[in-house]
């Protein structure tokens, strides 16, 4: 059980393209989902909060506007980067808990390489 | 500022060996503590812990929690190479940032044959 998954694994763009991922609980409803970035060798960096219905929570120092965020039903939120840059490039990992506050899971992640 | 602080950052050990990795915390209204393994992808979730001193056990792996001191472990026994990976300690607390996972810098441990 507990089952996340997200899609694509690996998506390669030039600069100023628009990337979409998706993020899906196969097993499970989520009320809350959350998106995180990581570098090599750092630890997960949260970017946003996103609840089913509602307009997701954003990080300081995340730009709402270019990590458009959507939870439209209790097992999929998606994740817009737009106008992506070289600078963007990071691996993309979504997580999903039943309930806030319950244990999260994870999605085996995005790699976005941006040239 | 909540802070979850692991150690060591990296260890390498033997298969067979016994390992404990630390896990300390300073965060407002502490909810729970979670530990994680990362391979090449995304975490794989390992356990929850919300009391202190009931220890949590899956297979060789087991944690604990201890509220007083503010601190959690991880314990693997005997070790194989498959164990390798980053380990990861996150912890909810409440208020504005209940729901939210503070996530510590990782244990990277690595098992040799």
């Amino acid at each position: 059980g507990a089952v996340v998954s997200q899609h694509p694994s690996r998506v390669i763009c030039k600069s100023g393209t628009s990337v979409k991922i998706e993020c899906r609980s196969l097993d499970f409803q989520a009320t809350t989902m959350f998106w995180y970035r990581q570098f090599p060798k750092q630890s997960l960096m949260l970017m946003a909060t996103s609840n089913e219905g509602s307009k997701a929570t954003y990080e300081q120092g995340v730009e709402k506007d270019k990590f458009l965020i959507n939870h439209a039903s209790l097992t999929l939120s998606t994740l817009t980067v737009t106008s992506a840059h070289p600078e963007d490039s990071s691996f993309y990992i979504c997580s999903a808990a039943q309930v806030r506050g319950l244990a999260q899971y994870f999605g085996p992640g995005t790699r976005l390489l941006v040239l | 500022e909540d802070k979850v602080v692991q150690s060591p950052l990296s260890l390498v050990v033997h298969e067979g060996d016994t390992v404990t990795l630390n896990c300390s915390y300073e965060v407002t209204n502490f909810r729970s503590l979670l530990w994680y393994k990362q391979e090449k992808k995304a975490p794989t979730f390992l356990f929850m812990l919300t009391s202190s001193g009931i220890e949590k056990k899956s297979g060789r792996l087991s944690s604990i929690l201890d509220k007083k001191e503010l601190f959690s472990i991880l314990n693997i026994t005997a070790t194989q190479t498959g164990d390798s990976a980053v380990y990861l300690c996150a912890v909810y607390a409440g208020g504005t940032s209940y729901g939210k996972l503070t996530f510590g810098q990782g244990t990277i441990l690595t098992v040799h044959p």
